[in-house]
């Protein structure tokens, strides 16, 4: 079966601009994480999604950093006058929301880099 | 701010040997997460460890949660270069809400 996936897998953007970052979930997966991980780093967590709503957003740096999933499925997380500090590989997870304690499945990232 | 501090960062053995990589946080959580990671991959969840002094064993890999929850550690029998690659605890909140990851072991396994 299909697992998380997401787009672009790499994105280049000039300091100042806006980028979206896409994440398609597990089909059914009630539960969906942004992260951030920087090189030499585990994931930093962001933003974390039950559904439609954000249950945690206690982890967006500032509010340049933005997230939605409307529709309780695909994520976006929008990034606006982006900063070289920025860069780095954004990560989303989904998780069936039951079942074995919070397993999440993780797509391959998107490496931002803010030139 | 990393609240879970793994150690070592970096460990480099030779194939066949033993190794213990350690999460230690100041926090308690209600459950901890070991995850592997390949470059240009997500991390892939190997365990979760529940009960304060639990011990799950998966092949050659033995993870303990410690009994106040608040640290654990994964260790390695007969490491194979297959092992290779970037480990990560993760403790987890009762509200399930947030997931802490830690700064990770980065393991390479020479043959």
């Amino acid at each position: 079966g299909a697992g998380v996936s997401q787009t672009p897998s790499n994105k280049v953007t000039e300091k100042g601009k806006y980028v979206e970052l896409r994440c398609d979930p597990i089909s059914g997966h009630t539960a969906l994480y942004w992260y951030r991980q920087s090189l030499g780093q585990g994931p930093e967590f962001l933003i974390y999604f039950q559904g439609t709503g954000a249950a945690d957003d206690s982890g967006l740096p500032n509010d340049r950093f933005f997230a939605v999933r409307p529709e309780g499925s695909v994520s976006t997380l929008k990034i606006q006058r982006t900063e070289r500090g920025d860069s780095a590989v954004y990560l989303c997870a989904s998780s069936p929301g039951t079942g074995v304690p919070y397993e999440q499945y993780f797509g391959p990232g998107t490496r931002l880099t803010v030139t | 701010t990393q609240l879970l501090e793994q150690s070592p960062q970096f460990l480099s053995i030779q194939e066949g040997e033993n190794l213990t990589v350690y999460c230690n946080s100041s926090s308690v959580f209600s459950s901890l997460q070991w995850y592997r990671q390949e470059p240009g991959e997500g991390p892939v969840l190997l365990v979760t460890v529940v009960t304060g002094g639990e011990v799950k064993k998966l092949k050659r890999l033995t993870f303990q949660f410690g009994d106040a929850r608040k640290d654990s550690s994964l260790h390695i029998t007969a490491a194979q270069p297959g092992d290779t690659g970037l480990y990560l605890c993760a403790g987890v909140y009762s509200s399930a809400s947030k997931i802490i990851f830690g700064s990770g072991t980065r393991l390479s396994i020479r043959p």
